[in-house]
């Protein structure tokens, strides 16, 4: 089955600054990748997903790339604020799963004001 | 209605009790899924529901047992929990293309304790 591992695990940044979390999946039949935001007591939010017949998708500060030939994506996040502090999780899916997600284990972002 | 809303928020229960948690879409999704999740790790996924039929389900043990009425509604009932079984409970839905590529959206959780 698929495995996904998600780096780092723990992510400090000054406010304004960029932060880069990166996942790497092992299913080259994956195709669909989808990253959620979780603030503390919330649900998991979608922020940006990408299709495998792109290479890269950007909404605002937010930017996901994907590299199917190395079998990593990765979240950027440019301009930093304190409001983007919150747990990141990436996941994959293909058509071969049933409707099943496979997520990293999580990136703890924390925005130093 | 774009969003997928659960109840309770917050369930205590002793270990010998019987309750259900609730979910409930109106965005025509076809798929619906749940999902046990601790604080910090990413969620686990329990049980998906396809077209009203259960799909998949992931070695969960018997004293968790879910349901779907309708395409509308899912609910998982609970008995003779475990203190390890406390979590947030999580259900979400999707699109049901077939083609893998369906974004899940998620409830807000209940809090589950087991004392």
């Amino acid at each position: 089955g698929e495995n996904v591992e998600q780096h780092p695990s723990t992510l400090s940044v000054q406010e304004g600054d960029s932060a880069v979390i990166k996942c790497t999946y092992s299913d080259s039949a994956s195709n669909y990748f989808p990253w959620y935001k979780q603030e503390l007591g919330k649900r998991p939010q979608l922020i940006i997903d990408i299709r495998s017949n792109v290479g890269e998708k950007k909404d605002q500060r937010i930017a996901v790339t994907l590299n199917k030939t190395a079998k990593h994506f990765s979240l950027h996040i440019t301009e930093t604020q304190p409001e983007d502090s919150a747990v990141y999780f990436c996941a994959a899916s293909s058509y071969g799963t049933g409707n099943q997600f496979y997520f990293g284990t999580g990136t703890s972002l924390t925005v130093i004001p | 209605d774009t969003e997928v809303t659960q109840t309770p928020k917050h369930l205590v229960m002793g270990m010998t009790n019987k309750k259900s948690l609730k979910c409930e879409q109106h965005m025509g999704h076809r798929a619906m899924y749940w999902y046990k999740q601790k604080a910090k790790k990413p969620p686990e996924l329990m049980f998906v529901y396809s077209y009203e039929k259960l799909s998949i389900n992931e070695s969960v043990p018997s004293r968790f047992s879910p349901e779907c009425p309708n395409s509308s509604l899912l609910n998982l009932h609970l008995h003779a929990l475990q203190p390890e079984d406390s979590a947030l409970y999580l259900c979400a839905s999707s699109r049901d293309s077939g083609a893998g590529t369906d974004t899940q959206y998620f409830g807000p959780g209940t809090r589950l304790t087991v004392l």
